[in-house]
């Protein structure tokens, strides 16, 4: 049973043309949160969601721009993607802020640049 | 600034025999240790966790172990399976802040 659903799972795009990659959770969890992550790197978060406020690490482009219409979905929106863009991006979801609950990942999208 | 270092990019084990995977941090602020498990096209999985309160956890084959003082913490397998190959992330976290901390990983392969 997939709580944590990315799509699509693979994503092709042009340089510059923008993208959004989509995350819906069925757990009802409060945050959520996207990754990118590089091969062989750490995933890295690019931002959160407590319920529905914002935020931003502080070394994520501004590139990168996320939405959260309700508590079941979150959007990563790529306003101009660069080939250092290609990436796999991660979302995952948690339920409070309490140490001992762990994230919930979905299966990833990988972005190709063109 | 790595704050989370997993030093051994891959390790090699024979099935049956144990595995040990190995995490370095350098923020004395974290009170909270994850292991992640990675298959190959999806995401990461939750493995087992430890409390900085104390210095070891067990579940089932998976046992971490936590020293403090060396800011150190370890994930043994034993026995390890031809199933457990995957990445392993180490993640650590802190109270106050609802984010993760990851290294880079591990890539456990076990061999038949």
């Amino acid at each position: 049973d997939a709580m944590v659903i990315q799509n699509p799972r693979y994503q092709v795009t042009q340089f510059g043309k923008p993208v959004t990659l989509s995350c819906s959770q069925t757990l009802n969890h409060n945050v959520m949160y996207w990754y990118q992550q590089k091969s062989s790197q750490a995933p890295k978060l690019l931002f959160h969601y407590y319920d529905k406020d914002f935020n931003n690490e502080a070394d994520t482009p501004d590139n990168f721009q996320s939405r959260r219409p309700n508590t079941s979905f979150c959007f990563l929106d790529i306003r101009s993607p660069g080939l250092g863009d290609a990436a796999m991006y991660l979302c995952a979801t948690r339920t409070g802020t309490g140490a001992n609950q762990p994230q919930h990942f979905g299966d990833g999208t990988r972005l190709s640049i063109l | 600034d790595q704050q989370v270092k997993q030093n051994s990019p891959s390790l090699s084990v024979q099935e049956g025999r144990i595995s040990i995977l190995n995490c370095d941090y350098t923020n004395s602020m974290f009170d909270y240790f994850l292991w992640y498990k990675k298959y190959p096209a999806e995401g990461p999985t939750f493995l087992i966790s430890i409390s900085s309160i104390k210095d070891k956890n067990e579940d089932g084959r998976f046992t971490v172990f936590l020293n403090k003082s060396a800011k150190h913490l370890s994930l043994h397998i034993v026995p390890s399976q031809p199933g457990d190959s995957a990445v392993y992330f180490c993640a650590a976290f802190y109270s106050g802040y609802s984010t993760l901390t990851f290294g880079k990983g591990t890539m456990l392969l076990v061999s038949p």
